[in-house]
């Protein structure tokens, strides 16, 4: 089974359209990362969130973590085809005193100029 | 200020060969993630090492699949007799300490095997 279930999985939108996607988990995580990726790129951390109920925007972004900390969710506001990419999830776990990073499946956007 | 650096950013192999794939860190960093990622699909934890040290494989292949992180020189992650399902882009992180700190990626390696 997957930790982190993202949604939609697929995404197409004319520019200046909003859009949201989805983090999901059945368990509650202490913290949770957003990623964008490019096609031929790594990831780029564009957000962690820490604690449950947080809103933190980025420019035209806008990042939220549920309040009992098993959900988030990412809104662009008049997207721009410079949004086009992947967008992933990740939450880090501890185990034994060390750390991990769980990904989600990912979101795959595409803004049509 | 160099970021993350991998090589090759593209290798191809043939079946039952040897691929390798080095990490450079950023500077000052001591901790390095490999991932994996299929086609479509997220990134997926495979091992997380600091110098000389492996400190979690459990997303490792038993067989085939090595990593180090030697004292001197980049990380190396070793792929030995590949076959096709090894096809994939191979993304290294780097992060100075584990307890607060944000992860780097690298561009990846893109692994075909024909």
């Amino acid at each position: 089974t997957q930790l982190l279930e993202q949604s939609p999985q697929f995404l197409s939108i004319q520019e200046g359209e909003n859009l949201t996607v989805y983090c999901n988990s059945s368990s509650v995580f202490s913290s949770l990362q957003w990623y964008r990726q490019e096609p031929g790129e790594g990831p780029v951390l564009l957000v962690t969130v820490v604690t449950g109920g947080e809103v933190k925007k980025l420019k035209r972004l806008t990042f939220q973590f549920g309040d009992a900390r098993k959900d988030s969710s990412l809104h662009i506001t008049a997207a721009q085809p410079g949004d086009t990419g992947l967008y992933l999830c990740a939450l880090r776990l501890s185990t034994s005193g060390t750390y991990k990073y769980i990904f989600g499946t990912g979101t795959r956007l595409k803004v049509l100029a | 200020n160099a970021g993350v650096m991998q090589n090759p950013r593209h290798l191809v192999r043939r079946r039952g060969q040897e691929a390798r794939l080095r990490c450079s860190p950023m500077k000052g960093h001591s901790h390095v993630y490999w991932y994996r990622q299929l086609p479509e699909e997220g990134l997926k934890f495979m091992v997380y090492l600091q110098k000389e040290n492996i400190i979690d494989e459990s997303g490792m292949p038993k067989e085939r699949f090595s990593a180090e992180f030697p004292k001197e020189g980049p990380s190396i992650l070793r792929i030995q007799q590949v076959v096709r399902g090894d096809s994939a882009a191979y993304f290294c992180a780097s992060s100075p300490q584990d307890r607060t700190s944000e992860q780097f990626f690298g561009p990846g390696t893109r692994l075909t095997v024909l």
